[in-house]
């Protein structure tokens, strides 16, 4: 079954260090994937996606993800996090479900906290 | 500015009501969906729509319903079918099929009392 894992519940960072969250994905064909990210009592915005070409994908505020295949892993990075970025990132994959329509399904999330 | 709204906010309700979340979208997009989201979880998807008049079951459909007389609102209604209904729920959206990108309205927090 398709499925998305965020190994990490919690991850800590002092401002301007650099961050990687993981993102492992399983699913049979060539996957769409997705980093979103949510603040506090917010909706999901999203920050990058790949489906295909480039396996270094840019986003928003600065954000990167790299799709690697031989390891079914999506990692989103950035070189120099700031205060604003804490809050959590969901990774998603496209599962096509038929008729041309796709569901997401999501992982679990991981939720960043920024030190001063 | 084109985008999906949500309404309430907040939202009580009490165990054996039926209670209506709005989500309307300005973006001309053709398909919608509804999302629950749990502390600790990721999002599951509760109902899909591809085109007016049209509505499919996502994966934890028991409990809730849904319309799609207008292509720019999906109101989900929570009943009290639903055993656990206390929840943030997520309406998104998408161009329609083939599109893959949703965009993701600003979420209605559930509270059963």
């Amino acid at each position: 079954a398709q499925s998305v894992t965020q190994p990490d519940i919690h991850i800590t960072v002092s401002e301007g260090a650099s961050l990687e969250l993981r993102c492992n994905y399983s699913y049979g064909a060539t996957p769409y994937l997705f980093w979103y990210v949510q603040s506090p009592g917010q909706g999901l915005q999203l920050l990058l996606k790949y489906f295909s070409g480039d396996t270094l994908v840019q986003g928003i505020k600065g954000f990167e993800a790299e799709f690697k295949r031989s390891q079914s892993s999506f990692n989103l990075r950035k070189p120099s996090v700031h205060w604003s970025d804490a809050a959590e990132y969901f990774c998603a994959v496209a599962h096509f479900w038929g008729d041309s329509s796709y569901k997401l399904i999501f992982g679990s999330g991981t939720r960043l906290l920024v030190r001063p | 500015d084109g985008g999906i709204t949500q309404s309430p906010k907040y939202l009580f309700r009490k165990e054996g009501q039926n209670v209506t979340l709005s989500c309307e979208q300005n973006l001309n997009h053709d398909a919608m969906y509804w999302y629950r989201q749990d502390p600790g979880q990721g999002l599951r998807l509760i109902y899909y729509s591809q085109i007016v008049n049209d509505f499919q079951k996502g994966d934890i459909a028991e409990g809730y319903s849904v319309s799609r007389e207008k292509k720019e609102s999906f109101p989900l209604t929570v009943t009290s079918a639903q055993k656990n209904p206390t929840a943030f729920y997520l309406c998104a959206s998408s161009a329609g099929r083939g599109a893959v990108t949703q965009y993701f309205g600003p979420g209605t927090r559930l509270t059963v009392l």
